[in-house]
């Protein structure tokens, strides 16, 4: 059972606008949530996270909004970039220990010159 | 100067035959993870270790082993390599008092034939 999904597999954008990536999670014993950007051949790498007491955090064109009631958080990027091409994941750390990860599936952004 | 390199980075096997993937790190992180990433399903789990010969299993623990004889190294063991094993192999480390996740090797591409 997925506790941690992203619903939309690929998402095209202009650059210069802003992309929104989005997730979900099922699991309330999560106490930060991350998001990832992966390039081709290459291991994802730490891009933003936030904890579960906050509702947003901000780093740059980059911004993660956490919405507790609705168990949702998304991914904000303004303006976006031609190198912001790439695949994103969220992942949710749970708090049982052993800092496990839980990851979505993950979204192919594009974005078209 | 990476804190975490992965050995092979690409690697051919034939049905039925043990493989074993080397992680090694720089950074003395006690928590060390073993991750697959297949088309529609992230990155899951395989097995994680929480200190020398302390490993437990992830939630796609079956046909694999670990072993962690030193902090640096954490090693992936197939058994016998079937070909639904093939698949991009991420290992990571974490330093438990960060909020930052995990760092990911480069990943190894193992194709079973």
């Amino acid at each position: 059972d997925q506790q941690v999904k992203q619903n939309s597999p690929s998402l095209s954008v202009q650059e210069g606008r802003i992309s929104i990536l989005n997730c979900d999670y099922t699991n309330s014993m999560f106490d930060y949530f991350l998001w990832y950007k992966k390039y081709p051949a290459e291991g994802p790498t730490f891009l933003i996270s936030i904890s579960s007491i906050k509702d947003k955090n901000e780093d740059g064109r980059f911004t993660v909004f956490l919405n507790k009631s609705a168990k949702h958080l998304s991914l904000h990027i303004v303006p976006s970039q031609p190198g912001d091409s790439a695949v994103y994941f969220c992942a949710a750390r749970g708090i049982q220990g052993a800092q496990k990860l839980v990851f979505g599936q993950g979204t192919r952004l594009t974005i078209n010159p | 100067d990476a804190g975490i390199t992965q050995s092979p980075r690409h690697k051919v096997t034939e049905t039925g035959t043990p493989v074993t993937l080397r992680c090694h790190q720089t950074e003395n992180h006690r928590y060390m993870y073993w991750y697959r990433q297949d088309p529609g399903h992230g990155l899951r789990l395989i097995h994680y270790s929480y200190g020398v010969k302390d490993t437990d299993k992830g939630e796609v623990s079956d046909g694999y082993s670990v072993s962690r004889s030193k902090t640096e190294d954490f090693l992936l063991t197939l058994e016998s390599a079937t070909s639904s094993q093939t698949s991009v192999y991420f290992c990571a480390i974490t330093d438990p008092n960060g909020s930052y996740g995990y760092t990911f090797g480069s990943g190894t591409r193992l194709t079973v034939v």
